[in-house]
């Protein structure tokens, strides 16, 4: 089944200890996303990669980090979790170049509660 | 940058009737394409419908059908014959077409609430 798949689904973490929020998708997509979903304010992208070794910043970066280094994973990576990181987050990816449909396909997303 | 409205937080509607979510954006941008997704509790973020902006036609799928106006910059969501299971969070999406990785973020509106009474 073609699917974006993220673990873990839920987390409660402290402030300070450093998270990993995994993302992988099985349909050889290139670009793939990191948004997150705030109350009265939609989804906001976090990151981007276009492919490999291919990232950039996307509106809301700061406090995050993320890494491509294979085609299919794209973890969002949180150094020093802050209160204000406590967000519904979705992992995103679309076949950008391959195929024009433009429809990208979202995970399941991660509820991230810092304390 | 693209701007996408959603000015209605909640609606509702009664199951069976017909209810339009609305939607408005700024763009420069001639040719983009927009997008409803639809949110349940479940949080899984599911396609409702696309539209592609140079194309006249409305687009369709189903019960659901937009209204798209581009010289008014208005994108709404019409759902006939609503059922239990449309309730949901509605978002209103903007995409442009161009090449690039910014261009293939999207822009969300701030949702609308869909309550569907029984």
């Amino acid at each position: 089944e073609a699917q974006v798949t993220q673990n873990p689904r839920y987390l409660i973490t402290v402030t300070g200890k450093k998270l990993t929020v995994t993302c992988s998708q099985n349909m050889n997509h290139e670009y793939m996303s990191w948004y997150r979903q705030d109350p009265g304010l939609g989804l906001r992208q976090i990151y981007y990669s276009m492919n490999v070794e291919v990232t950039d910043k996307g509106d809301v970066p700061e406090g995050y980090k993320v890494s491509r280094k294979e085609k299919r994973n794209f973890p969002l990576i949180l150094e020093s979790p802050s209160p204000n990181q406590t967000s519904l987050y979705f992992c995103a990816s679309s076949p950008e170049g391959v195929s024009r449909s433009y429809e990208q396909y979202f995970g399941p997303g991660t509820r991230l509660t810092v304390t | 940058a693209q701007t996408v409205t959603q000015s209605q937080p909640e609606m509702s509607v009664q199951e069976a009737e017909t209810v339009t979510l609305s939607c408005t954006y700024d763009t420069s941008e001639s040719d983009y394409y927009l997008f409803w997704y639809k949110q349940p509790p479940s949080r899984q973020m599911i396609l409702v419908i696309r539209q592609e902006a140079y194309k006249q036609q409305n687009a369709t799928e189903n019960r659901f059908s937009v209204n798209f106006q581009k010289a008014a910059k208005s994108f709404s969501l019409k759902i006939s014959d609503s059922q239990l299971g449309d309730a949901a969070m509605y978002f209103c999406a903007y995409r442009s077409p161009y090449s690039g990785g910014s261009n293939y973020k999207l822009t969300f509106g701030k949702g609308t609430l869909l309550t569907v009474n029984p």
